[in-house]
C-alpha cells in the first residue's frame, strides 16, 4: 500500500463542465503522476507533477491541467469535460526508496455525457 | 520513442501449471526500469515484479520470476503454480532512468486460469 487515496472514485458528469479529481498521499513522495487507461491503449501520462508548484505535461495532457499547492495533494482538473475525457483516471507516486517504482490508486471512473 | 508490445492478447493455464506472458521493448537508452503490473477486474494496477536494466540477475518474487533479455530487448514473465487469483490483465511497462518520467505500457495480456 503505497499510501494513495484518489476522489471521487465515481462521477458522471455533463459536457462542458469542469472536474476536479484529487489525488492525496501521505508518504511525502517527490514526484507524482496523472493516467488514464482507455481499451486498447493502456495508461498513459497526462500530466506529473516533481514538487509543490512544479509540474510538467505527458503525451496526452490538452484539455487537462493540473496544481499541487502541498506535497500531500496533486489535482487534475478538466476544465470543460468531454465525451473524449471519459476514462479511469489514475494517480500514481514514485517511490524513491524502493527502486523508483512507480505504484498507483485505485483509480477514479469519470463518464462524461 | 520508447514502445513496448505484447504479442499476446489472451492466455490460459491450468490451475498449479506455469505460464509465460512475452513482452518487448524498444529503446535506445542504456539505463531504464522495466515493470510488470497486475489489473484483476477490480481495476488497480498492482505491481507485480520490477527489474533495473543494469542488473544481470533476474528479478523473482515468489512465484513470479522474469527472463530479461537486454541484448533482444525481451521482458517475459513466468508465474508458477498458477493459482484462480493470478487471473487478471498484466502490462508490461518500460520507464527510462534520465529525466524520462513517462511509464510506456504494452496493450496488455488477458490471463485465464483454468480451475
Amino acid at each position: 500500500d503505497a499510501g494513495i487515496t484518489q476522489s471521487p472514485r465515481h462521477k458522471v458528469t455533463e459536457t462542458g463542465t469542469p472536474v476536479t479529481l484529487r489525488c492525496h498521499q501521505t508518504e511525502n513522495h517527490r514526484y507524482m503522476y496523472w493516467y488514464r487507461q482507455d481499451p486498447g491503449h493502456g495508461l498513459r501520462l497526462i500530466h506529473y507533477s516533481y514538487g509543490v508548484k512544479d509540474t510538467d505535461k505527458g503525451e496526452v495532457s490538452d484539455g487537462y491541467s493540473v496544481s499541487r499547492s502541498k506535497t500531500e495533494d496533486f489535482l487534475l482538473t478538466l476544465e470543460s469535460a468531454t465525451s473524449s475525457q471519459t476514462s479511469v483516471y489514475f494517480c500514481a507516486i514514485r517511490d524513491d526508496r524502493d527502486g523508483n517504482t512507480i505504484y498507483f490508486g485505485e483509480g477514479s471512473w469519470l463518464t462524461v455525457v | 520513442a520508447q514502445t513496448v508490445t505484447q504479442s499476446q492478447p489472451e492466455m490460459s493455464v491450468q490451475e498449479a501449471e506455469t505460464v509465460t506472458l512475452s513482452c518487448t521493448y524498444d529503446t535506445s537508452e542504456s539505463d531504464y526500469y522495466l515493470f510488470w503490473y497486475k489489473q484483476p477486474p477490480s481495476r488497480q494496477m498492482i505491481l507485480v515484479i520490477r527489474q533495473e536494466a543494469y542488473k544481470q540477475q533476474n528479478a523473482t518474487e515468489n512465484r513470479f520470476s522474469v527472463n530479461f533479455q537486454k541484448a533482444a530487448k525481451s521482458f517475459s514473465l513466468k508465474i508458477s503454480d498458477s493459482q484462480l487469483g493470478d487471473a487478471a490483465m498484466y502490462f508490461c511497462a518500460y520507464r527510462g532512468n534520465f529525466g524520462n518520467e513517462k511509464l510506456t505500457f504494452g496493450t496488455g495480456t488477458r490471463l485465464t486460469i483454468i480451475p
